[in-house]
């Protein structure tokens, strides 16, 4: 059981937009710790998407965006392409755990 | 270009010490940032396992924390995480990782590619 609670699985068309959910606690994201976003392709390791609620670094398109709001955070991906079928992971701080904390990931799946 | 390698043996036996070596090129890790460890289970997500600041401070899972030891070798650029006692559940991908942190949160910036360590006798 994860601290941080995603959708196991999301889907959409090419094209279109989709947002994962990432739903925290009052001791971590309700605390106004910042989440952060992991793109992990099949076989690859963990890339960063999104840093600081919503920050892109660079080279990361502004198809993807974050947002976040009271104990919840968002990533949106808009434009939706092939390539972007992946894990998603969102992870923040947890002060009542003392620990980094991970969403369970989300599956992209491109239609 | 930073980059992080992580090395060791792929297979440990139950009960015994799952030792890996992160070697990092491309920045100095006595000059800043937080290095650290973070694992992913067969099937499941992503989990933190101790991060350890270039100074020395270190941070560790609480819920592995009796178990493990995060160091520094600044003459070789490399860290190191010993996780002792391993059990079935200890089997995962390995990854090492640089963290820039705030006070309001740490984050990855770059990973190492990941190492499979199974624990299996």
């Amino acid at each position: 059981q994860s601290v941080l609670t995603q959708p196991p699985s999301v889907s959409g068309a090419p094209g279109q937009r989709v947002t994962i959910s990432c739903t925290g606690t009052s001791s971590s994201i309700g605390a106004r710790y910042t989440v952060h976003w992991y793109q992990q392709l099949p076989g690859t390791a963990p890339t960063l998407l999104i840093y600081d609620d919503n920050n892109r670094p660079s080279g990361v398109p502004d198809r993807f965006s974050g947002s976040k709001s009271g104990t919840s955070a968002s990533l949106a991906i808009t434009g939706l392409q092939a390539e972007d079928e992946a894990d998603y992971y969102c992870q923040s701080y947890d002060s009542r755990l003392s620990a980094w904390v991970f969403g369970g990931g989300t599956k992209l799946t491109v239609l | 270009q930073v980059q992080l390698h992580e090395s060791g043996p792929g297979l440990v036996k139950p009960s015994e010490t799952l030792s890996l070596t992160c070697t990092v090129s491309g920045y100095s890790i006595s000059s800043g940032y937080y290095w650290g460890w973070i694992r992913r289970p067969p099937g499941k997500g992503l989990e933190w396992i101790g991060t350890i600041y270039h100074s020395g401070p270190t941070y560790y899972n609480p819920s592995l924390k009796s178990r493990i030891s995060i160091s520094l070798d600044t003459s070789k650029n490399q860290f190191s995480l010993r996780l002792s006692s391993v059990t079935a559940a200890d089997t995962a991908v390995y990854y090492c990782a640089r963290s820039p942190c705030t006070s309001t949160s740490c984050y990855v910036d770059f990973w190492g590619q990941g190492t499979l360590v199974t624990v299996s006798s």
